[in-house]
């Protein structure tokens, strides 16, 4: 089965241009979570959906941070403007039901430089 | 709140000796616990989780972790380790009813030939 779909791998953009990630759902999962990962602050978790409802989104920065999920298996994150302190790797994961307990599966990571 | 502890940052050790990855948390509730491995480059993959039930869970390659309730712990450990074990490994702990992970801030193992 194919995992959960990342892209791009690697992007690098200029300050104040837009950057959009893109995520592919493992097939029958209805949990989706954006993190974002770099070395001061570890993962932190930005967004969780279930069935396509964004259910916590308090981990989103700031209004330049945005994310939608338009159907069951597709996910997009987008930053707008970007800013060099938004260089991470942004990871999504999926999972069967969202509750805990249940293995959360995730994406090999889109690794944006913003210079 | 709780909250996961990872001790160590990095610990190197040898190749086909023992390691344990010290992970400590702290909730006042039910939790389910987790380690994940993450290669370089790569994203991360769950190692083995604990819900409940026996206290020691065996996990892919060849890892296992205890759970002591007492301590609030759930060290990982493998009896012999490989080159190919050099990742960084992640605690993780879930409240019961609950979908947000904490994760710890990892311990990069580095396996020395």
């Amino acid at each position: 089965d194919a995992g959960v779909i990342q892209s791009p791998r690697h992007e690098v953009t200029e300050m104040g241009q837009e950057v959009t990630l893109r995520c592919k759902l493992i097939s029958g999962h209805n949990s989706l979570f954006w993190y974002r990962q770099t070395m001061m602050r570890g993962l932190e978790l930005l967004i969780y959906f279930n069935n396509n409802v964004p259910i916590d989104d308090s981990g989103m920065p700031e209004d330049r941070f945005s994310a939608k999920m338009p159907n069951a298996s597709f996910s997009t994150l987008k930053i707008q403007p970007s800013e060099p302190r938004d260089s991470a790797v942004y990871f999504c994961a999926s999972s069967s039901t969202g509750s805990s307990g249940n293995t959360i599966y995730f994406g090999e990571g889109s690794w944006l430089t913003v210079v | 709140a709780q909250s996961v502890t990872q001790l160590d940052s990095q610990v190197p050790v040898f190749e086909e000796a023992p390691v344990e990855l010290r992970c400590n948390y702290s909730s006042s509730v039910s939790v389910y616990l987790f380690w994940y491995v993450q290669y370089p480059n790569q994203g991360l993959q769950l190692l083995l989780k604990y819900l409940s039930g026996s206290t020691l869970v065996k996990g892919i390659n060849g890892f296992e972790a205890e759970f002591n309730k007492s301590q609030t712990s759930f060290h990982l450990r493998k009896p012999s380790v490989h080159i190919s074990d050099t990742a960084e490994y992640f605690c993780a702990v879930t409240l019961s009813g609950t979908y947000k992970y904490i994760f710890g801030t990892g311990t990069r193992l580095k396996v020395l030939a």
